[in-house]
């Protein structure tokens, strides 16, 4: 079976430091990858999404994450945080097998707080 | 167009009452799913429904049973609660085309099992 594996499950850090956030896979095929947040009290929404060409994807709010496909990484940075970003992060894989049909395998999520 | 909608969005519970959460989505998605959001466990597949009229157990099925009602509604029910049910449930849709899974959430039921 597949698994997502988020590398922090806290992150604290001051407004206008830089936030990287680590996502591996296990699975070895096509897969389509996610970066979720869920802003306190919200639910999901989605920042990025990567389904093919070009590695690096940007997303809304000034995130972009990097595929790296010998690595089975899908890391999510950001150059400066604010206050605002301060949510839990989630990195979702859809393998694209018979099996996996549709569904997405989330990993345990990442809770960032920036502090002023 | 509101998206994906829940009802209720709390409840309370006592061990062995049943309860129906319902969700509806008007994106006219063919597939939608039901997920449960635990502390430090991200989020676990209960049940998902490809196309109307279809429905398949998730990672976490077991206690839960679900009804595709039409293409736009997609209901969870617990026959008999427990408090291991005790959890924020997430209802999802998606248009899954040519392998492009994007999934669109609902604001989420909390629920506890007492």
């Amino acid at each position: 079976a597949q698994s997502v594996s988020q590398h922090n499950h806290h992150v604290i850090l001051s407004e206008a430091a830089s936030l990287e956030l680590g996502c591996n896979y296990s699975y070895g095929g096509t897969v389509n990858l996610f970066w979720y947040v869920q802003y306190p009290g919200q639910h999901l929404q989605l920042l990025l999404k990567y389904f093919s060409g070009d590695p690096l994807v940007k997303g809304i709010k000034g995130f972009e994450a990097e595929f790296i496909k010998s690595k089975f990484s899908f890391n999510l940075r950001k150059p400066s945080v604010q206050w605002s970003d301060t949510a839990e992060y989630f990195c979702a894989v859809n393998a694209l097998t018979t099996d996996s049909w549709g569904k997405l395998q989330f990993g345990a999520g990442t809770q960032v707080v920036v502090t002023p | 167009n509101a998206g994906v909608t829940q009802t209720p969005k709390f409840q309370v519970l006592k061990t062995g009452q049943s309860m129906t959460l319902q969700c509806a989505q008007d994106m006219n998605h063919n597939s939608m799913y039901w997920y449960r959001q635990d502390p430090g466990m991200g989020l676990r597949l209960i049940y998902y429904s490809a196309s109307e009229g279809t429905t398949d157990k998730g990672e976490v099925p077991n206690g839960y049973n679900v009804s595709r009602l039409n293409k736009r509604e997609f209901s969870l029910r617990l026959e008999s609660a427990a408090p291991s049910q005790t959890s924020v449930y997430f209802c999802a849709s998606s248009e899954f085309t040519s392998g492009y899974n994007e999934q669109f959430f609902g604001p989420g039921t909390r629920l506890t099992v007492l």
